[in-house]
């Protein structure tokens, strides 16, 4: 399969932890973003990386988050400090110019 | 910022009927116009998309249409089929800067 790869696609978690989410895009996309979406909403852009350069940041939620993409590869988005109101679906997408496609997404409960 | 606004929240179609969705948009520098199916439990599907220089596209039964005067664009789907129930969702993007999601669509198809 050499769609978008999410891991892991669920996670519990109890608040005040930390958590690290993971994304491999498809190999030969440069674009990399990251989403989240609560139920019934449509996905809300947090951040994105051309390569390796996060070019959009202001966007994330909070200082608590915080999205890394070392070598322009996989990209991890790391939520510090859970809190119940983080509880979310967290999606990757990757794009060559500007279809974005979507990865299964990560679900995240804060208990 | 953006705002995108989309209706109706929940279509219910008879099986071999049309169902048509249809989106607002603030931005008049938005120039990339897609559309998203999302089953349950499952990343956003690119269905179909547009760009700010055509004013409609087709493939096969979905179609889309761009009215850059008025900032609106619908999707159209002819001869519903069950697997076409799903939450559809529209959105905008200017330049590289992310999506911007309507709240979606529940499309239910009627046997």
């Amino acid at each position: 399969d050499t769609g978008v790869s999410q891991d892991p696609r669920h996670k519990i978690t109890k608040r005040g932890q930390n958590v690290t989410f993971r994304c491999d895009p498809i190999s030969e996309h440069n674009r990399l973003y990251w989403y989240r979406q609560t139920l019934g909403q449509g996905p809300e852009f947090l951040t994105y990386f051309q390569n390796e350069a996060q070019l959009e940041k202001s966007r994330l939620l909070s200082d608590r988050f915080s999205a890394e993409r070392p070598k322009g590869s996989f990209s991890t988005l790391e939520i510090q400090r859970t809190e119940q109101g983080d509880s979310a679906m967290y999606l990757c997408a990757s794009s060559p110019v500007t279809e974005a496609f979507f990865g299964q997404g990560t679900r995240l409960t804060v208990v | 910022g953006e705002n995108v606004e989309q209706h109706p929240s929940t279509l219910s179609v008879q099986e071999g009927d049309s169902a048509v969705i249809k989106c607002t948009y603030s931005d008049s520098a938005s120039n990339y116009f897609p559309w998203y199916k999302q089953e349950l439990g499952k990343g956003p599907q690119l269905i179909i998309d547009i760009r700010s220089n055509v004013g409609e596209k087709k493939d096969q039964r979905i179609a889309v249409t761009l009215n850059k005067t008025a900032k609106h664009f619908s999707l159209h789907i002819t001869e519903t089929q069950p697997e076409d129930s799903a939450v559809y969702f529209c959105a905008t993007e200017r330049g590289a800067d992310g999506l911007t999601f309507g709240k979606g669509t529940h499309l239910i198809i009627q046997p």
